[in-house]
């Protein structure tokens, strides 16, 4: 089945440090790649929407410059966490789609602490 | 804009026994997929049963099916035969055929008593 990998698994910096997260699908083109933060739980709360060479689409509320997102091959994706706050401490997750009618596949997530 | 909810926040059942979940979901379209989702302590989502909105059939995965009902808008999920194993957080989630964005529901813990 596709599988989508998640790196790293936990990440603990300090504040005003900036910290990337990978997504990468294993065996199958992602055109659409999504960023979640979810609060212990809580539901995933969509950050934003990422297409193969487009800009991503932010959800309201969500700081672009602070959540930088590359998706900048079918199988890979980035979120950068650019001068990260202890607010900003949560769990991440991403999800790759090959099309409405292939579903979804979520990445294990990533543990985020700003100390 | 569509919304998903899910108005049990804890649910128990005994090892064995049957459980329901609820969902209920609101959507101007016609043309959907709904889903279920499983969370468990790990925090990986795996998915669980998936429903396409033109197929009036309830899906079944084993011992997961859905009780589909379009007019009202619900998607209950029935867990048979529980298992330690099934408990987890629980969500429901929608999307439209046409788009691609997953709305999800506050989740529903699940425990299983032995």
């Amino acid at each position: 089945g596709a599988v989508v990998s998640q790196h790293p698994s936990w990440v603990i910096c300090k504040s005003g440090t900036s910290v990337k997260i990978e997504c990468r699908s294993l065996d199958f083109q992602a055109t659409t790649m999504f960023w979640y933060r979810q609060f212990p739980k809580q539901s995933l709360m969509l950050m934003a929407t990422s297409n193969e060479g487009s800009k991503a689409t932010y959800e309201q509320g969500v700081e672009k410059d602070k959540f930088l997102i590359n998706h900048a091959s079918l199988t890979l994706s980035t979120l950068t966490v650019t001068s990260a706050h202890p607010e900003d401490s949560s769990f991440y997750i991403c999800s790759a789609s090959e099309g409405i009618n292939y579903g979804y596949t979520f990445g294990s997530g990533t543990r985020l602490t700003v100390v | 804009a569509q919304t998903v909810t899910q108005s049990q926040p804890e649910m128990s059942v005994q090892e064995a026994e049957t459980v329901t979940l609820s969902c209920t979901y609101d959507t101007s379209e016609s043309d959907y997929y709904l889903f279920w989702y499983k969370q468990p302590p790990s925090r990986q989502m795996i998915l669980v049963i998936r429903q396409e909105a033109y197929k009036q059939q309830n899906a079944t995965e084993n011992r997961f099916s859905v009780n589909f009902q379009k007019a009202a808008k619900s998607f209950s999920l029935k867990i048979s035969d529980s298992q330690l194993g099934d408990a987890a957080m629980y969500f429901c989630a929608f999307t439209h055929r046409h788009g691609n964005k997953l709305v999800f529901g506050a989740g529903t813990i699940l425990r299983v008593k032995s």
